[in-house]
């Protein structure tokens, strides 16, 4: 049973226009998401996260929305670019009652067009 | 400041052979995690240390996966003997504290099981 969803396995975008990323979620008692972002032969990098207390987190061309009621986040990318072209994974945990474990979805390959 | 350390990058073996995989955590870093990423899916934990105790192996495959953390420093995830469908990437994060905080990524071993 997944408990994180990405949809979408890969998304098309022309650069400088804005990319959108879903994930959706089954665990209402997850607390904290997260955006990672991977290159091939690399290991995911931190990208940005949200708490559940919030619905908006904002850094630079990155937001990440979340809409608690229905179980959904967002990553917005804007202007998009050729080097954001990667596999961004969606993640949850639940904080505050555990030891935090990341629960990953299955990925979303973002391909930027110049 | 030294990100995540893995080694080795690939590794290719026969089934039913053994194969370790080392990682050096960013120092300071008192929780250790490792993920086994296959194809087309999201990372999924194996285990987790705090400092030298073992937080969480639920999904771990005990009976030919083992790992440790003897110093509380680096890790070893060793599996023997090795199946098909142990192939995979072996990622290894580490974070500063415990049950929370941005988890940080090595390269992960590209292991292949003929």
């Amino acid at each position: 049973d997944q408990q994180v969803k990405q949809n979408s396995p890969s998304l098309s975008v022309q650069e400088g226009r804005i990319s959108i990323l879903n994930c959706d979620y089954t665990n209402s008692m997850f607390d904290y998401f997260l955006w990672y972002k991977k290159y091939p032969a690399e290991g995911p990098t931190f990208l940005i996260s949200i708490s559940s207390i919030k619905d908006k987190n904002e850094d630079g061309r990155f937001t990440v929305f979340l809409n608690k009621s229905a179980k959904h986040l967002s990553l917005h990318i804007v202007p998009s670019q050729p080097g954001d072209s990667a596999v961004y994974f969606c993640a949850a945990a639940y904080y505050g009652g555990s030891q935090g474990n990341l629960i990953f979805g299955k990925g979303t390959k973002l391909s930027v067009k110049p | 400041e030294a990100g995540v350390a893995q080694s080795p990058r690939y590794k290719i073996i026969e089934k039913r052979q053994s194969v370790a995989f080392w990682c050096n955590p960013i120092s300071g870093h008192a929780t250790l995690y490792w993920y086994q990423q296959i194809l087309g899916q999201g990372p999924k934990l194996l285990i987790q240390f705090q400092n030298i105790g073992v937080v969480d192996d639920s999904q771990l495959p005990k009976d030919r996966f083992s790992a440790e953390r003897l110093k509380g420093v680096d890790s070893t995830l060793k599996i023997q003997p090795a199946k098909l469908e142990d192939s995979a990437v072996y990622l290894c994060a580490s974070s500063l504290g415990f049950g929370g905080g941005t988890q940080f990524f090595g390269p992960g071993t590209r292991l292949t099981v003929l």
